[in-house]
Formats: C-alpha cells, sequence, structure tokens
C-alpha cells in the first residue's frame, strides 16, 4: 500500500523560507509525478507544482517566483521549498502522488503538513 | 488557468437521498475531469477519475458523467459516512486547478 507522510516545521516567520519533505513507503517512486497541493482555512485546493524522478518540474504559475521542488530517488523522498512566505502561505500541505498515464489525477496524499506564517 | 465551478454549495440532503452535485468549467477539458471526497479532518480521496471512472476501492454509489464543460458527480443513497466535501478537478491543462468544493451536509 502507498503512503505518503510530510515532514516539516509547523510554524515559519515572514519572509523565511517553508521547507516540507514526503516520504513515500510502498510501491514505485520513479514512475510517478510527485506533487505538493495547499488547502488554506476557507478550504479552497492549490496545486503547487509538481517533480519527476528526472528532477523536472512544472510549477503553478501563481507561486513560480518562490518555489523549488526536488526529489531524491535513493531515499523515496522529495521536498518543496517556498521563499518569501508571508500569512497567506499558511495552509496545510500535502504531498502526492500524481498518476499521469492516459489520465492524470491525484491518488494517494499525505495526511498534510499544517503550517502557519507567523512571527 | 481553467476555472471549475460547483453547484450546489452547500448542498443539504437526508440520509437515503440520491444527489447531483455540478461543475462547470470556464473552457473544454474533454473528460479530463476528477473527483474526490474530503471528510473533515482528512485528506482528500479520489473518488472518480476521467470524467466517470471508479477509482479502487470506491463503491459503485458514486458516478459521474459528462464532457466539454459541464461534469456531474452523483451519490446514491446518501450514508452518513458521505456527508463530506466534494471537489472537481481538471487535468486538462497546466497549471491543475480545483473547484471551490460542495458541502453535502444534513439537512
Amino acid at each position: 500500500q502507498v503512503q505518503l507522510q510530510e515532514s516539516g516545521p509547523r510554524l515559519v516567520k515572514p519572509s523565511e523560507t517553508l521547507s516540507l519533505t514526503c516520504t513515500v513507503s510502498g510501491g514505485s517512486i520513479t514512475n510517478y509525478y510527485w506533487s505538493w497541493i495547499r488547502q488554506s482555512a476557507g478550504g479552497g485546493l492549490e496545486w503547487i507544482g509538481r517533480v519527476y524522478p528526472s528532477g523536472s518540474t512544472n510549477y503553478n504559475p501563481s507561486l513560480k517566483s518562490r518555489v523549488a521542488m526536488s526529489i531524491d530517488t535513493s531515499k523515496r523522498q522529495f521536498s518543496l521549498r517556498l521563499s518569501s512566505v508571508t500569512a497567506a502561505d499558511t495552509a496545510v500541505y500535502y504531498c502526492v502522488r500524481d498518476e499521469v498515464t492516459s489520465a492524470n489525477f491525484f491518488d494517494y496524499w499525505g495526511q498534510g503538513n499544517m503550517v502557519t506564517v507567523s512571527s | 488557468d481553467i476555472q471549475l465551478t460547483q453547484s450546489p454549495s452547500p448542498l443539504s440532503a437526508s440520509v437515503g437521498d440520491t444527489v447531483t452535485i455540478t461543475c462547470r468549467a470556464s473552457q473544454s477539458i474533454s473528460t479530463y475531469l476528477n473527483w474526490y471526497q474530503q471528510r473533515p479532518g482528512q485528506a482528500p480521496r479520489l473518488l472518480i477519475y476521467a470524467t466517470s471512472s471508479l477509482h479502487s476501492g470506491v463503491p459503485p454509489k458514486f458516478s459521474g458523467s459528462g464532457s466539454g464543460t459541464d461534469f456531474t458527480l452523483t451519490i446514491h443513497s446518501l450514508q452518513p459516512e458521505d456527508f463530506a466535501t466534494y471537489y472537481c478537478q481538471q487535468s486538462y491543462d497546466q497549471p491543475r486547478t480545483f473547484g471551490q468544493g460542495t458541502r453535502v451536509d444534513l439537512k
């Protein structure tokens, strides 16, 4: 059974960089894209971007200037860095498996890591 | 970005009801439309992908249809565990986008 687990700080100061890591257990890490999605207190879901095992990435243009994603297949981990955070970045951050065969969908989700941006 | 608009929101229903949620896209997305269920305190869970394909382990009480810009999710015989928020999501174009969600609550 595929399982994803986010790890990282729950509190980040404004203007600093948010860093999260996702550890994947079960299943292959090399045949899928791996995405980050966040959910604000209002409930809206926002796709942040994705990384492929080759290291190639796609980012949401709304966040592209502040986002960097990476992957370490040997550790079965992928990571998110979001720089220059503000209160608007306060959200639950999910790491997600991104199935990209003939269809494309998010089929496995981590439990979420609540990140608050505050001084 | 492709905008997805869900209706109604919220949706009040009773146990045993059959309900339909609509998702409208701002442009044609063929059948690249997925549906997720989110219960309070949990991560979203994939229900249906590519408009009408049931994800593994999802009961057939859930069904989806549509194409182009108009899509529906139907839930038959609502049970207590089905009272949750439902989101549509398009995978036609980058960036991937979600609808605002439809909360199904107890009438």
